[in-house]
């Protein structure tokens, strides 16, 4: 079993101000974990996944993320918010083992950014 | 490429009409899924299929139905269209099996209203 806690489900920053966007995960197994964007009115895009290895990793746009195994976190950060990042962000998981591709989803978090 | 194709974009139904939501996709994914997004709910698995021939129930299955008889095309079937099904629905596919791979294409979205 796997689910995802996204804290905040609106958050706004300045343009430059630092962006986190929160993410903890619960899975039976090891997991991979996946942040999502959605602009207005259209599909998910993939910003950046972690599967193996290195625990930070750097996304499209600036933006990054650090597993943390011993927090079930995966906070997604960026040091200087753009206009055009305002979207919602979705946290992903799902389990690192053959044959289980569900992705499960977290509620998502609208980002506004104010100029 | 055209990647994961859904029709229609928009559709308005009456209360227990029935309907099918189209997906195809030109990627050659063996991993197609159905999910529906809702406010401040996130994105929540319907249905989804590994392979022609195999389909799963996801989180939320109770009045959809799916098919799975190419690797091209996954259709979503509303068998009696209710108001609770009003939504916007996203097809999904991937490659399946390695993790790496296992990054979900989404299509655009069809948005469903349901009198």
């Amino acid at each position: 079993a796997q689910s995802v806690t996204q804290l905040g489900s609106h958050v706004s920053v300045s343009e430059g101000a630092l962006v986190l966007l929160r993410c903890n995960y619960s899975s039976s197994v090891p997991p991979y974990l996946f942040w999502y964007v959605q602009y207005p009115n259209q599909g998910l895009q993939l910003l950046l996944k972690y599967t193996t290895g290195a625990t930070l990793v750097k996304g499209i746009n600036g933006f990054e993320a650090e597993f943390k195994k011993s927090e079930t976190s995966f906070h997604l950060t960026k040091p200087s918010a753009h206009m055009s990042d305002a979207a919602e962000y979705f946290c992903a998981v799902r389990g690192a083992n053959f044959g289980n591709e569900k992705l499960t989803f977290g509620t998502g978090t609208r980002l506004t950014i104010i100029p | 490429n055209a990647g994961v194709t859904q029709t229609p974009k928009f559709q308005v139904l009456k209360t227990g009409q029935s309907m099918t939501l189209q997906c195809a996709q030109d990627m050659n994914h063996e991993y197609m899924s159905w999910y529906r997004q809702d406010p401040g709910m996130g994105l929540r698995l319907i249905h989804y299929s590994v392979g022609a021939g195999i389909t799963d129930q996801g989180e939320v299955p109770n009045g959809y139905n799916v098919s799975r008889s190419t690797t091209e095309d996954f259709p979503l079937r509303l068998l009696s269209a209710a108001p609770s099904q009003t939504s916007v629905y996203f097809c999904a596919s991937s490659y399946s099996g390695s993790a790496g791979a296992n990054v979900l294409t989404f299509g655009a979205g069809s948005r469903l209203t349901v009198l």
